[in-house]
């Protein structure tokens, strides 16, 4: 059972456009969301994170959304530079007592220059 | 700050064998590190939670007796492979979450390549 899913495998943009990831979640009672950044053979890189008491956060070229009501929440990277070609996983958490965090199947984004 | 190392970066082991990885918390104090797994194009797979001085809480379908899990300090954790197989052939990862962190950011290593021949 898949709580966390990234429907797109892999997305490609132009350098100095927007990048929009996609994610959705099944789990209710997740109240964190974090998007890490992952280069292969290499641990995940923290980038951003948003609680459930916010729809929106913002970090420099970074900002992402949380829409509660549909269970999905998105990374838009503006603008999009060729260094932010990377696997990018999103991750929930439903804090408390546990500190799990639920990880995505992540999407591949490839920045053209 | 927030730096977790991880050793070996690679390691290549005969079947029937065991295999210790080291995580360690550089610059920060952590009762709670965590150790996942990667297959190739998949997700990270959370295998279990290692708490300081006590036992590991280990995910559902993790062998405990398999995948042995000490945190003998706040700044290291290793995971042991025992009776390494072909299957157990993956990369393996762990982070740690500074106290001082809101909410459960996790800072992660930079993983162990394992291959089991």
């Amino acid at each position: 059972d898949q709580q966390v899913k990234q429907n797109s495998p892999s997305l490609s943009v132009q350098e100095g456009r927007i990048s929009i990831l996609n994610c959705d979640y099944t789990n209710s009672m997740f109240d964190y969301f974090l998007w890490y950044k992952k280069y292969p053979a290499e641990g995940p890189t923290f980038l951003i994170s948003i609680s459930s008491i916010k729809d929106k956060n913002e970090d420099g070229r970074f900002t992402v959304f949380l829409n509660k009501s549909a269970k999905h929440l998105s990374l838009h990277i503006v603008p999009s530079q060729p260094g932010d070609s990377a696997v990018y996983f999103c991750a929930a958490t439903p804090g408390g007592a546990t500190n799990k965090l639920i990880f995505g199947t992540g999407t591949l984004l490839a920045v053209q220059p | 700050g927030a730096v977790v190392s991880q050793h070996p970066s690679w390691v290549i082991c005969k079947s029937g064998t065991s295999v210790k990885i080291e995580c360690r918390s550089l610059d920060f104090q952590a009762t709670t590190m965590f150790w996942y797994r990667q297959f190739p194009k998949q997700s990270l797979m959370l295998m279990a939670t290692s708490n300081e001085g006590s036992k590991a809480t280990y995910e559902q379908g993790v062998e405990k007796d398999k995948f042995l899990i000490n945190h003998a300090s706040l700044t290291l954790s290793t995971l042991t492979v025992t009776s390494a197989h072909p299957e157990d052939s993956s990369f393996y990862i762990c982070s740690a979450r500074p106290e001082e962190r809101p909410y459960n950011e996790q800072f992660f290593g930079p993983g162990t390549r394992l291959t089991v021949l």
